[in-house]
C-alpha cells in the first residue's frame, strides 16, 4: 500500500526562524510529488517536484526531491506569522490515478 | 465501473459558453474531489464533497465556478462564462472515507475555451 509520511507532526518557531518540513514515501510507480498548503480552507497548491536534485523555489518557499531515498524537503526561509498553516504532501502514482496524501505537519510561525 | 469515470473526455467550447463536466465516482466512495490542472502545472484544489455536503469552496476559482453532488454518487461541475483561462484538465478523485488519504482518478476532462 501506498505511503506518504510528513514530519514533524507540529512545528512551533518564531518569525524569521527558517524551517524544514519532511516528507518520505512509500509509492508504487512514481510519477510526482506535490507540496500543498492548508489553512482554514481548501489546499493551495505550491509545488510540483518531478526530477531528483532539482530546487524549486518560490520566494521564501522551495523545496527538492530525492527519488533515490524517497523523500522531499521544504524549506520556508524568514518565516512571517502569515506562514502558519498545515503543510499537506502528496505523491501522485505513475499511471496518474492515484493521489496519496501525507497527514500533513502543522506549522505556527508566532510573532 | 469499477474505476472513476468523467464524461465527456474532451470539451471544446467558445468563450462566454456555460460547460458541465460530470464525475462518476467508485461506487461506495463518500468522499469526491474536483481538481484542475493547467498544462505543466501541479494540481490545484477546486472542492469536495463529504456525501452530497461540500464543506468548503473556497477553492473555486471564482463564482462563474459551483458544483454538486446528487445521492452521494455522480458530480457536475458546472463553468459559467467561460473564458480562456479557463483552459485546462479537470480531474474528479473519489476516496472511500473521509479526509485527504489516497484519492483514486478518474481520466480527466480536457477543456479548451477558444
Amino acid at each position: 500500500e501506498d505511503k506518504v509520511v510528513q514530519s514533524p507532526l507540529s512545528l512551533v518557531v518564531h518569525e524569521g526562524d527558517t524551517v524544514t518540513l519532511n516528507c518520505s514515501y512509500e509509492v508504487t510507480n512514481f510519477r510526482s510529488l506535490l507540496w500543498y498548503k492548508q489553512e482554514k480552507k481548501a489546499p493551495t497548491f505550491l509545488f510540483m517536484l518531478t526530477s531528483s536534485g532539482i530546487e524549486k523555489k518560490s520566494g521564501r518557499l522551495s523545496s527538492i526531491l530525492d527519488k533515490k531515498e524517497l523523500f522531499s524537503i521544504l524549506n520556508i526561509t524568514a518565516t512571517q506569522t502569515g506562514d502558519s498553516a498545515i503543510y499537506l504532501c502528496a505523491v501522485l502514482n505513475n499511471a496518474g490515478n492515484m493521489l496519496t496524501f501525507g497527514g500533513g505537519t502543522r506549522l505556527m510561525v508566532k510573532p | 465501473g469499477a474505476g472513476v469515470s468523467q464524461s465527456p473526455s474532451n470539451k471544446v467550447t467558445e468563450k462566454g459558453k456555460d460547460v458541465e463536466l460530470r464525475c462518476d465516482p467508485i461506487s461506495g466512495h463518500t468522499a469526491l474531489y474536483w481538481y484542475r490542472q493547467r498544462l505543466g502545472q501541479g494540481l490545484e484544489f477546486l472542492i469536495y464533497f463529504q456525501g452530497n455536503s461540500a464543506p468548503d469552496k473556497s477553492g473555486l476559482p471564482s463564482d462563474r465556478f459551483s458544483a454538486e453532488r446528487t445521492g452521494e454518487s455522480v458530480s457536475t461541475l458546472t463553468i459559467q462564462r467561460t473564458q480562456q483561462e479557463d483552459s485546462a484538465v479537470y480531474l474528479c478523485a473519489s476516496r472511500q472515507g473521509a479526509g485527504l488519504g489516497t484519492q483514486y482518478f478518474g481520466p480527466g476532462t480536457r477543456l479548451l475555451v477558444l
